[in-house]
Protein backbone atom coordinates (compact mmCIF):
# COMPACT_ATOMS: atom_id res chain seq x y z
CA UNK A 1 0.00 0.00 0.00
CA UNK A 2 1.21 3.74 -0.36
CA UNK A 3 1.70 5.75 1.96
CA UNK A 4 3.91 7.36 4.86
CA UNK A 5 6.26 5.83 7.34
CA UNK A 6 7.23 7.68 10.26
CA UNK A 7 9.88 6.00 12.68
CA UNK A 8 9.95 6.11 15.67
CA UNK A 9 6.48 6.82 17.35
CA UNK A 10 7.83 7.63 20.77
CA UNK A 11 10.77 8.94 21.39
CA UNK A 12 13.13 9.46 24.18
CA UNK A 13 16.05 11.91 24.43
CA UNK A 14 17.38 13.28 27.23
CA UNK A 15 18.50 17.03 26.53
CA UNK A 16 22.01 18.03 25.19
CA UNK A 17 20.86 15.08 22.34
CA UNK A 18 20.20 15.11 19.05
CA UNK A 19 17.70 12.86 17.40
CA UNK A 20 16.71 12.12 13.95
CA UNK A 21 12.96 11.23 12.94
CA UNK A 22 12.66 8.97 9.72
CA UNK A 23 9.94 9.46 7.04
CA UNK A 24 9.57 7.73 4.14
CA UNK A 25 7.22 7.65 1.38
CA UNK A 26 6.24 5.53 -1.75
CA UNK A 27 3.62 8.19 -3.55
CA UNK A 28 6.23 8.91 -5.92
CA UNK A 29 5.77 12.69 -4.47
CA UNK A 30 8.21 15.36 -5.13
CA UNK A 31 7.06 17.15 -2.26
CA UNK A 32 7.95 16.70 1.66
CA UNK A 33 7.01 18.94 4.50
CA UNK A 34 7.52 18.34 8.48
CA UNK A 35 5.23 19.91 10.97
CA UNK A 36 5.32 20.03 14.65
CA UNK A 37 1.61 20.15 16.75
CA UNK A 38 1.64 21.66 20.25
CA UNK A 39 -1.47 22.02 21.97
CA UNK A 40 -3.55 24.90 21.05
CA UNK A 41 -1.07 25.68 17.85
CA UNK A 42 -2.34 23.50 15.53
CA UNK A 43 0.39 22.41 13.06
CA UNK A 44 3.53 24.51 12.36
CA UNK A 45 5.71 24.28 9.61
CA UNK A 46 9.34 23.72 10.17
CA UNK A 47 11.25 22.51 6.54
CA UNK A 48 9.45 21.62 2.88
CA UNK A 49 10.94 20.39 0.38
CA UNK A 50 9.79 20.57 -2.99
CA UNK A 51 12.05 18.54 -4.76
CA UNK A 52 15.33 16.01 -4.21
CA UNK A 53 18.75 18.17 -3.08
CA UNK A 54 16.72 20.99 -2.25
CA UNK A 55 14.83 22.36 0.97
CA UNK A 56 13.52 25.60 2.59
CA UNK A 57 12.95 26.73 5.90
CA UNK A 58 8.95 26.89 7.35
CA UNK A 59 8.43 29.17 10.27
CA UNK A 60 10.15 27.64 12.78
CA UNK A 61 13.10 25.91 11.46
CA UNK A 62 15.57 27.35 14.04
CA UNK A 63 17.31 24.15 15.99
CA UNK A 64 16.15 21.80 13.54
CA UNK A 65 17.60 20.67 10.14
CA UNK A 66 16.65 18.42 6.83
CA UNK A 67 18.14 16.39 4.27
CA UNK A 68 16.60 15.32 1.15
CA UNK A 69 19.11 13.18 -0.97
CA UNK A 70 16.46 10.64 -1.60
CA UNK A 71 13.04 11.34 -3.02
CA UNK A 72 11.47 8.84 -0.81
CA UNK A 73 13.07 10.18 2.35
CA UNK A 74 12.97 13.26 4.37
CA UNK A 75 14.52 12.83 7.58
CA UNK A 76 14.50 15.32 10.21
CA UNK A 77 17.27 16.07 13.01
CA UNK A 78 16.08 17.50 16.13
CA UNK A 79 19.39 19.35 17.66
CA UNK A 80 20.30 20.25 20.92
CA UNK A 81 20.17 23.79 19.57
CA UNK A 82 16.16 23.52 19.65
CA UNK A 83 14.39 24.76 22.85
CA UNK A 84 11.54 23.33 23.19
CA UNK A 85 11.69 19.71 21.48
CA UNK A 86 8.84 17.88 23.15
CA UNK A 87 6.01 17.69 20.51
CA UNK A 88 4.33 15.74 18.00
CA UNK A 89 6.12 15.79 14.71
CA UNK A 90 4.02 14.59 11.19
CA UNK A 91 5.74 14.54 8.25
CA UNK A 92 3.66 14.92 4.82
CA UNK A 93 3.86 14.66 1.64
CA UNK A 94 2.24 15.93 -1.52
CA UNK A 95 2.14 15.89 -5.57
CA UNK A 96 3.92 19.20 -7.14
CA UNK A 97 2.06 22.34 -8.48
CA UNK A 98 -1.14 20.59 -6.55
CA UNK A 99 -3.45 22.99 -4.84
CA UNK A 100 -2.46 21.83 -1.53
CA UNK A 101 -3.63 18.20 -0.18
CA UNK A 102 -0.81 16.60 2.03
CA UNK A 103 -0.55 13.10 3.30
CA UNK A 104 0.31 12.40 6.11
CA UNK A 105 2.43 10.18 8.26
CA UNK A 106 1.24 8.75 11.68
CA UNK A 107 3.35 11.00 13.48
CA UNK A 108 6.45 10.67 15.98
CA UNK A 109 5.86 11.98 19.36
CA UNK A 110 9.48 12.99 20.84
CA UNK A 111 10.00 13.65 24.80
CA UNK A 112 12.66 15.15 26.36
CA UNK A 113 13.64 14.03 29.74
CA UNK B 1 0.51 36.31 14.08
CA UNK B 2 -1.64 33.93 13.15
CA UNK B 3 -2.46 33.86 9.28
CA UNK B 4 -5.96 31.18 9.88
CA UNK B 5 -7.84 30.92 13.13
CA UNK B 6 -9.95 28.85 14.47
CA UNK B 7 -11.81 30.53 17.49
CA UNK B 8 -13.59 27.88 18.43
CA UNK B 9 -10.95 25.03 20.39
CA UNK B 10 -14.05 22.71 21.22
CA UNK B 11 -17.84 22.08 20.10
CA UNK B 12 -20.57 20.08 21.34
CA UNK B 13 -23.09 18.41 19.06
CA UNK B 14 -25.98 15.52 19.41
CA UNK B 15 -26.14 12.87 16.88
CA UNK B 16 -28.01 13.80 13.87
CA UNK B 17 -27.77 17.30 14.37
CA UNK B 18 -25.48 19.73 12.48
CA UNK B 19 -21.96 20.66 13.11
CA UNK B 20 -20.55 23.93 11.90
CA UNK B 21 -17.24 24.62 12.31
CA UNK B 22 -15.45 28.24 11.73
CA UNK B 23 -12.44 29.10 10.11
CA UNK B 24 -10.94 32.84 9.45
CA UNK B 25 -8.32 34.00 7.83
CA UNK B 26 -6.26 37.41 7.28
CA UNK B 27 -4.27 36.66 3.97
CA UNK B 28 -5.96 37.57 0.55
CA UNK B 29 -3.32 35.66 -1.18
CA UNK B 30 -4.51 32.15 -0.30
CA UNK B 31 -6.24 30.41 -3.30
CA UNK B 32 -7.37 27.19 -1.55
CA UNK B 33 -8.59 25.72 1.73
CA UNK B 34 -8.69 22.45 2.93
CA UNK B 35 -9.94 20.30 6.18
CA UNK B 36 -8.36 17.95 7.63
CA UNK B 37 -10.02 15.27 10.55
CA UNK B 38 -7.54 14.17 12.85
CA UNK B 39 -7.47 11.66 15.67
CA UNK B 40 -5.39 11.22 18.34
CA UNK B 41 -1.70 10.03 17.70
CA UNK B 42 -2.32 9.76 14.06
CA UNK B 43 -1.79 11.60 11.10
CA UNK B 44 -4.69 13.94 9.90
CA UNK B 45 -6.29 13.21 6.79
CA UNK B 46 -8.08 15.23 4.51
CA UNK B 47 -11.77 15.78 4.45
CA UNK B 48 -12.81 18.65 2.08
CA UNK B 49 -11.46 21.63 -0.25
CA UNK B 50 -12.22 24.08 -2.39
CA UNK B 51 -10.56 26.33 -4.22
CA UNK B 52 -10.77 30.37 -3.90
CA UNK B 53 -12.88 30.76 -6.79
CA UNK B 54 -15.66 29.02 -5.55
CA UNK B 55 -18.27 29.32 -2.59
CA UNK B 56 -19.54 26.24 -1.93
CA UNK B 57 -18.38 22.25 -2.24
CA UNK B 58 -20.36 19.48 -0.85
CA UNK B 59 -19.28 15.72 -0.68
CA UNK B 60 -21.50 13.74 1.12
CA UNK B 61 -22.72 14.99 5.10
CA UNK B 62 -19.76 17.41 4.11
CA UNK B 63 -20.05 21.19 3.05
CA UNK B 64 -17.48 23.49 2.97
CA UNK B 65 -18.97 27.47 2.38
CA UNK B 66 -16.51 29.91 1.36
CA UNK B 67 -17.08 33.90 2.01
CA UNK B 68 -14.01 35.76 0.72
CA UNK B 69 -15.36 39.26 1.19
CA UNK B 70 -15.33 38.49 5.16
CA UNK B 71 -11.92 35.83 4.90
CA UNK B 72 -14.27 33.31 6.62
CA UNK B 73 -15.00 29.84 5.83
CA UNK B 74 -17.05 27.00 7.26
CA UNK B 75 -17.30 23.48 7.79
CA UNK B 76 -20.96 22.31 8.06
CA UNK B 77 -21.74 18.06 8.98
CA UNK B 78 -24.80 16.94 8.39
CA UNK B 79 -26.17 14.58 9.78
CA UNK B 80 -23.18 14.58 12.32
CA UNK B 81 -22.27 10.89 14.01
CA UNK B 82 -20.35 9.85 16.19
CA UNK B 83 -17.54 8.44 14.56
CA UNK B 84 -16.95 12.15 13.94
CA UNK B 85 -15.68 12.91 16.98
CA UNK B 86 -12.31 14.27 15.80
CA UNK B 87 -10.06 17.20 15.70
CA UNK B 88 -10.49 19.37 12.51
CA UNK B 89 -8.27 21.74 11.26
CA UNK B 90 -8.77 24.05 8.75
CA UNK B 91 -5.74 25.02 6.20
CA UNK B 92 -5.06 27.50 3.64
CA UNK B 93 -3.06 27.42 0.56
CA UNK B 94 -0.54 29.75 -0.53
CA UNK B 95 1.54 29.07 -3.71
CA UNK B 96 5.09 30.89 -2.69
CA UNK B 97 8.78 30.68 -4.71
CA UNK B 98 9.59 27.62 -3.51
CA UNK B 99 5.89 26.09 -4.19
CA UNK B 100 2.83 25.54 -2.29
CA UNK B 101 2.67 25.12 1.53
CA UNK B 102 -0.33 24.93 3.81
CA UNK B 103 -0.80 27.26 7.13
CA UNK B 104 -3.01 25.44 9.68
CA UNK B 105 -5.55 26.89 12.25
CA UNK B 106 -5.28 25.34 15.68
CA UNK B 107 -8.23 23.22 15.40
CA UNK B 108 -11.25 22.51 16.74
CA UNK B 109 -12.41 19.50 18.75
CA UNK B 110 -15.67 18.30 17.60
CA UNK B 111 -17.93 16.32 20.14
CA UNK B 112 -20.80 13.96 18.76
CA UNK B 113 -22.89 12.73 21.13
CA UNK B 114 -25.36 10.01 20.85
Amino acid sequence: DGGITQSPKYLFRKEGQNVTLSCEQNLNHDAMYWYRQDPGQGLRLIYYSQIVNDFQKGDIAEGYSVSREKKESFPLTVTSAQKNPTAFYLCASSKTGYTGELFFGEGSRLTVL
Amino acid sequence: DQQVKQNSPSLSVQEGRISILNCDYTNSMFDYFLWYKKYPAEGPTFLISISSIKDKNEDGRFTVFLNKSAKHLSLHIVPSQPGDSAVYFCAASEVGEYGNKLVFGAGTILRVKS
